[in-house]
Parts: structure tokens; sequence; C-alpha cells
């Protein structure tokens, strides 16, 4: 069972289009995650959210905008984005965030820039 | 430098055959280890992590690991491989306690386990 849950599985947007992508869990976790992972290779964290607060950026470009709306929820919002942005993107969470040592990822949105 | 090393690229094993899976890393302290799976399509899995104590952990679907702490390894073992372990498997090491970027996770770049029948 997949307790990170992310939508949408697949997504392929142009890249004038703006979109969101969107993570849930609930097993009272307070530290949500943001990685991207190219094809066969470790995921790269982009941003952590404690306590709904965002605690990390890894200087990520500012067309990818995180939003934490409440202790469950994380979302992804994208606007134009670069065919280089094409990646899995996965969800994680951790009980906190002393350490960023995700506990459980969701299965990730897969994301084609035309 | 902090790193994790991960040597072995691709291994390939025989359903039933036994499995070890290299992990060596660079780090100033003892870091926390950890081992995560990921299957085709599929998200990561957090499979045991290491902290404290007994050097031999045990962790979900059979697996367990070593630290060993004069080899800076902590390699994955499995005595008996099944057909639905085939999955790329990452080693990654962290700091137990810290602030900022210092807290984040530092990973392998990863082992690609084929299983044949």
């Amino acid at each position: 069972d997949t307790e990170v849950t992310q939508t949408p599985k697949h997504l392929v947007m142009g890249m004038t289009n703006k979109k969101s992508l969107k993570c849930e869990q609930h097993m009272g976790h307070r530290a949500m995650y943001w990685y991207k992972q190219k094809a066969k290779k470790p995921p790269e964290l982009m941003f952590v959210y404690s306590y709904e607060k965002l605690s990390i950026n890894e200087s990520v470009p500012s067309r990818f905008s995180p939003e934490c709306p409440n202790s469950s929820l994380l979302n992804l919002h994208l606007h134009a984005l670069q065919p280089e942005d094409s990646a899995l993107y996965l969800c994680a969470s951790s009980q906190d965030d002393r350490a960023v040592q995700p506990q459980h990822f969701g299965d990730g949105t897969r994301l084609s820039i035309l | 430098a902090q790193s994790v090393t991960q040597p072995d690229i691709h291994i390939t094993v025989s359903e039933g055959a036994s499995l070890e899976l290299r992990c060596n890393y660079s780090y100033g302290a003892t870091p926390y280890l950890f081992w995560y799976v990921q299957s085709p399509g599929q998200g990561l899995q957090l499979l045991l992590k290491y902290f404290s104590g007994d050097t031999l952990v045990q962790g979900i679907k059979g697996f367990e690991a070593e630290f060993k702490r004069s080899q800076s390894s902590f390699n994955l073992r499995k005595p008996s491989v099944h057909w639905s372990d085939a999955a790329e498997y990452f080693c990654a090491v962290g700091p137990p306690s810290g602030a900022g970027n210092n807290r984040k996770l530092i990973w392998g770049l990863g082992t690609s386990l084929a299983v044949n029948p």
C-alpha cells in the first residue's frame, strides 16, 4: 500500500502551460519533500516543508513553485517548464525534518514537457 | 568530501541465489545509513536503516545490512533472491542531526538488480 498518494501519475504539458502536481499523506508526518528523478539516477532534493513552512529550497528555478496548504497536502505548481524538466517527480514524507531522511515515497508523477 | 559509492552498476543473479550489494561511504563522522529500493514504475521504498547499536540491521522483504565502521561500508544482503526483487537499489547516508543543507541525504548512484528465472 502506498501511504503517500501522488496525482496525476502521468502528465504531458507544453512549455507555456500551467499545471500542478499534488501529494497527500495521512500518517501525521510533519515533513514533506519534493524530489526530481531522472532515469537510472538517484533522486535530487528540490524542496522540504516542515510543519507547513518551507525549510529547504535547493536553488530550484522559479518555474517550480511549491505550496503546502495543510499538514497533509503538498502541491508543486509548474509554469513555463523546459524540456530538461521532463522527469519523475516524487513526493515523500517523514515524521519531522530534524534530518532530511524521507521515510515514505509516493509512486511519483512522470512529467513530459513537449 | 562526503560521498557514497555503490561499486556495482548492474548485477544479475539467479532466483534462489544469495545477494550482496555493496555500499561504501566517505563521511566526517558515523552517519545514519539507509537502503532504498525502487521497483520499475514506482517510487522508492525504505528497506532498512542504521542509526546506532547492533551493526546487523534487519529490514523488510527479508533483507539485512551490516555496518562495518572500519571499512566504511554498509552492504545489503539477502539469502535467497526472488524474481520480484529485480529493481534499482540505492544506498544513502545522512547526518544524525544538523542544520541547513547539512541535513540532506547523500545518495549513491544505485545498483540495478536483474533476477534470472
